[in-house]
């Protein structure tokens, strides 16, 4: 069985632009969950999609937007990007609102330069 | 609103020594409390989770951790490390309302000395 996958891998990008980052959950997870590791900040929670709708979102600005598809992948959008929004941007998925824990992706590792 | 500490940003054991990762959350009811663990480059793997029941939850790799809603700890333990437990580990809660996000800890790196 296939696990959560995200892409790209890696994304650079100019202070400025925008990025976009994938998530593919587990099959059978329609939960979605997206997390900011920042370089000694920790796991912050960005946003939480489930059937399709926003369920939950974390303390961002609305430049950081996203979307889940009807097959329950997930896109992350990062408008206007700023230096400090280099990090590790992490996509889990998971059951019953997180309560069974989630499965995590690898990541995208994001610098804005 | 719940929240959780981890007490130590780094710990260091020798191999064959006990692991203890301490972890506090802050919840009006208990909450679902996990750990997972981060190995370099990697996203976060689950290592194990309480939600009821017995409060002694045994994980992956040897570890295991005791809910003690007394003192609103969760704490993390191996008796013997391995070089390959070194790694960060986070400790999570995830409470019952609140729109259900979970929390992260600030995570505990574990260094193993040989």
């Amino acid at each position: 069985e296939a696990g959560v996958t995200q892409s790209p891998t890696h994304l650079i990008k100019t202070r400025g632009q925008q990025a976009t980052l994938r998530c593919s959950p587990i099959s059978g997870h329609t939960s979605v969950y997206w997390y900011q590791q920042a370089l000694g900040l920790g796991l912050q929670f960005l946003l939480w999609y489930d059937e399709g709708e926003e369920r939950n979102r974390g303390n961002f600005p609305p430049r950081f937007s996203g979307r889940q598809f009807p097959n329950y992948s997930s896109e992350l959008n990062v408008n206007a990007l700023e230096l400090e929004d280099s990090a590790l941007y992490l996509c889990a998925s998971g059951l019953q609102g997180g309560s069974y824990g989630y499965t995590f992706g690898s990541g995208t590792r994001l610098t804005v330069v | 609103a719940q929240s959780v500490t981890q007490l130590g940003s780094h710990v260091s054991v020798s191999e064959g020594a006990l692991v203890l990762l301490r972890c506090n959350y802050s919840s009006s009811v208990p909450p679902y409390l996990f750990w997972y663990v981060q190995y370099p480059n990697q996203g976060l793997q689950l290592l194990l989770k309480y939600t009821t029941g017995a409060t002694l939850v045994k994980g992956i790799n040897g570890f295991e951790a005791e809910f003690k809603k007394s003192e609103t700890s969760f704490h993390l333990t191996k008796p013997s490390a391995h070089m390959s437990d070194a790694a960060e580990y986070f400790c999570a809660v995830r409470g019952h309302t609140g729109g259900f996000k979970t929390i992260f800890g600030a995570g505990t790196r574990l260094f193993v000395k040989a």
